[in-house]
């Protein structure tokens, strides 16, 4: 049983074409996350929702729109593609402690290896 | 500022060889979470271990160990015995854990550790 999934797994494109990932949780997990992962293998942090309430927007370009419909739920769009965001995308679920202000661990799904052509 | 610091890019060990991964971080806060994530070859990410700053215990699972000294603000990793399939990217992350929305559940990573293990 796959905790947090993805799909699709690879998606090449053509540059200026929209595109969307969806990823999906069945952890019961109230918080999902975007990260989009370099060539370098640089991680860094995108978008989170908690509670389908968007918490985190880093300094991404507006191309990128997260769409969260449910708790377990947490989808990516991104428009008019550009071979910069060529990148494996990874979404997350992690459960979100308020009475402590903490974070549970995040768990990672598979990844979508997005390549703009 | 980098909050969180994987100094060594590469490492090549030879089957059967201890090998510890540095991993050194910065953060004011006093309540904070360290983890530990490994990427194999095929992709995906995997939960390694959690630690609070209130836990300076080190753990041991298996042929994985952890060092985590709030004096050097490091948490090392070693692995003993190593074997082909501990080939991986390491990657060592820091959540602060106030509570503020902004910086809710955010992990700061380091930039990987390549561990190569030659049989």
């Amino acid at each position: 049983d796959t905790a947090v999934s993805q799909t699709p797994k690879y998606l090449v494109t053509q540059m200026g074409n929209d595109k969307s990932i969806k990823c999906e949780q069945n952890l019961g997990h109230d918080t999902m996350y975007w990260y989009k992962q370099d060539s370098k293998k640089f991680l860094k942090i995108m978008f989170s929702y908690n509670n389908k309430e968007l918490i985190i927007n880093e300094t991404v370009p507006n191309r990128f729109s997260p769409k969260s419909p449910d708790k377990a739920h947490l989808n990516l769009h991104i428009n008019s593609l550009e071979l910069g965001d060529s990148a494996v995308y990874f979404c997350a679920s992690s459960h979100h402690n308020p009475l402590v202000g903490s974070t549970d661990t995040q768990y990672f799904g598979p990844g979508t290896r997005l390549t703009v052509l | 500022a980098q909050k969180v610091t994987q100094a060594q890019t590469e490492i090549s060990v030879v089957e059967k060889e201890d090998v510890t991964l540095d991993c050194v971080y910065e953060t004011r806060d006093t309540t904070y979470y360290l983890f530990w994530y490994k990427q194999p070859p095929s992709g995906e990410l995997v939960f390694l271990i959690r630690r609070n700053s209130f836990d300076e215990q080190n753990e041991i699972s298996g042929r994985y160990s952890w060092n985590f000294q709030k004096s050097t603000s490091s948490f090392n990793f070693t692995i003993t015995a190593s074997q082909v399939v501990d080939s991986a990217v390491y990657f060592c992350a820091l959540s602060e854990a106030l509570n503020r929305g902004s910086t809710l559940g955010r992990l700061y990573f380091g930039r990987g550790t390549q561990l190569t293990v030659w049989p």
